[in-house]
């Protein structure tokens, strides 16, 4: 079975503080990925890689970091959190493209509220 | 850029009712997903449909690449279904960057 877990799973930060989301996934894929969720609202990507010691900007990079210092662990960092970065962050790793049966395995969340 | 759009937003049905969710996508895609994700939970993948008609147990998706939607058919709801349903697309050749529609979130009552 697929696992990908996330920590902490909810998170209080204040404003200007610095965050730091991990994932680690038991699934041997070279695909990672960081999704943030909004309430009401689909998932958007934030940064991803595709082997370790490389990250790739998503479609909102901005103010968001990422380290993969391994195939298996995966972090977001937020240098300066602020409001806006309120949301349910979402870790997935998947195979490489072209993979037949491919698909995104999902982390449980992990919710961060910025205060 | 690429949009998802799904349509009803929200869904209330009685059990055994069947529910029928829409996702329309304003470019063409290379893989289209959908995904379920439980009440304050994570996403799990339900089956992927770029083209044609897929079934998975109670669930048939048809997607027409041509007119850039797809649909998700769940036949005799039950209780358990209640969650959100999102589309994805991969817009690229392959490359994975999945853009998620906002969901229809249903609610299936006893």
């Amino acid at each position: 079975e697929a696992a990908v877990t996330q920590s902490p799973r909810s998170k209080v930060a204040v404003t200007g503080g610095k965050v730091t989301l991990s994932c680690h996934q038991t699934n041997n894929h070279d695909y990672m990925y960081w999704y943030r969720q909004d309430t009401g609202h689909g998932l958007r990507l934030i940064h991803y890689s595709y082997v370790a010691d490389s990250t790739e900007k998503g479609d909102i990079p901005d103010g968001y970091k990422a380290s993969r210092p391994s195939q298996e662990n995966f972090s977001l960092i937020l240098e300066l959190a602020s409001l806006s970065q309120t949301a349910v962050y979402f870790c997935a790793s998947s195979d490489a493209p072209g993979v037949s049966g491919n698909t995104l395995y999902f982390g449980e969340g992990s919710r961060l509220i910025v205060v | 850029g690429q949009q998802v759009q799904q349509s009803p937003a929200s869904l209330v049905l009685q059990e055994g009712e069947n529910a029928e969710l829409q996702c329309n996508f304003s470019s063409t895609a290379t893989q289209l997903q959908w995904f379920y994700q439980s009440p304050g939970g994570s996403l799990v993948s339900l089956l992927s449909n770029p083209s044609g008609t897929k079934h998975t147990g109670r669930l048939t998706s048809t997607t027409v690449t041509k007119e850039r939607r797809s649909s998700l058919h769940i036949s005799s709801s039950q209780t358990t279904d209640s969650g959100t349903y999102l589309c994805a697309i991969d817009p690229s050749s392959g490359s994975w960057q999945l853009i998620f529609g906002s969901g229809t979130q249903l609610t299936v009552m006893p």
